[in-house]
């Protein structure tokens, strides 16, 4: 149980386009999701937390208007980069979190953005 | 704020050894812990956690951690290294966010383990 999926798990794109990463909770609900970015070789960063029907909630230094979150049901939020340029190229992992417990986060197995 | 601090970047061991990682934490009231494993271009799996339980964890494949209020720590060990180890270890404290009503995971920065034959 507690599965979570991403989708794309690697994705390459051009400068200046768009990107969507999908991140589903498969086998239970969550009003609580996360999203990290991991540049190579360090840590996970908390980009944002998102939930379920309302707008997410950005930590300091990271742009709304890049970044756009959606968290349209209990087990999808997707995470659109805006505009890429190679400086957004990294390693970007969901999390999410039970209704029930709310306690631990379930992550994703990530999706490695190439911005070319 | 909470915060955590793993005190070592790398660590080496021979297969058969002994596994240490340590973790210091800060924490204004009694934490949340928790070891995750990441192995390459891998999410993380969770290894073990500490919620205000049995001081003593014991998480999967055989690691454990102790849980250590007057020295802040939560150091992660393994009796017997095993190949299949090798990845980067994160220790992590969990921040309750009152107004959101969830937890807010607060990651150290990372130790790579290598095991050698």
């Amino acid at each position: 149980g507690a599965v979570v999926s991403q989708h794309p798990s690697r994705v390459i794109c051009k400068s200046g386009t768009s990107v969507k990463i999908e991140c589903r909770s498969l086998d239970f609900q969550a009003t609580t999701m996360f999203w990290y970015r991991q540049f190579p070789k360090q840590s996970l960063m908390l980009m944002a937390t998102s939930n379920e029907g309302s707008k997410a909630t950005y930590e300091q230094g990271v742009e709304k208007d890049k970044f756009l979150i959606n968290h349209a049901s209990l087990t999808l939020s997707t995470l659109t980069v805006t505009s890429a340029h190679p400086e957004d190229s990294s390693f970007y992992i969901c999390s999410a979190t039970p209704t029930r417990t709310g306690n631990e986060q379930f992550f994703g197995p990530g999706t490695r953005l190439t911005v070319l | 704020a909470q915060s955590v601090t793993q005190l070592d970047s790398h660590v080496s061991v021979s297969e058969g050894t002994p596994v240490l990682l340590r973790c210091n934490y800060s924490s204004s009231y009694s934490p949340s812990l928790f070891w995750y494993v990441q192995h390459p271009n891998k999410g993380l799996q969770l290894l073990l956690k500490y919620t205000s339980a049995a001081t003593l964890v014991k998480g999967i494949n055989g690691f454990e951690a102790e849980f250590k209020k007057s020295e802040t720590s939560f150091h992660l060990t393994k009796p017997s290294a095993h190949m299949s180890d090798a990845a980067e270890y994160f220790c992590v404290v969990s921040e309750k966010m009152f107004s959101g009503g969830y937890n807010k995971l607060i990651f150290g920065a990372g130790t790579r383990l290598a095991v050698h034959p």
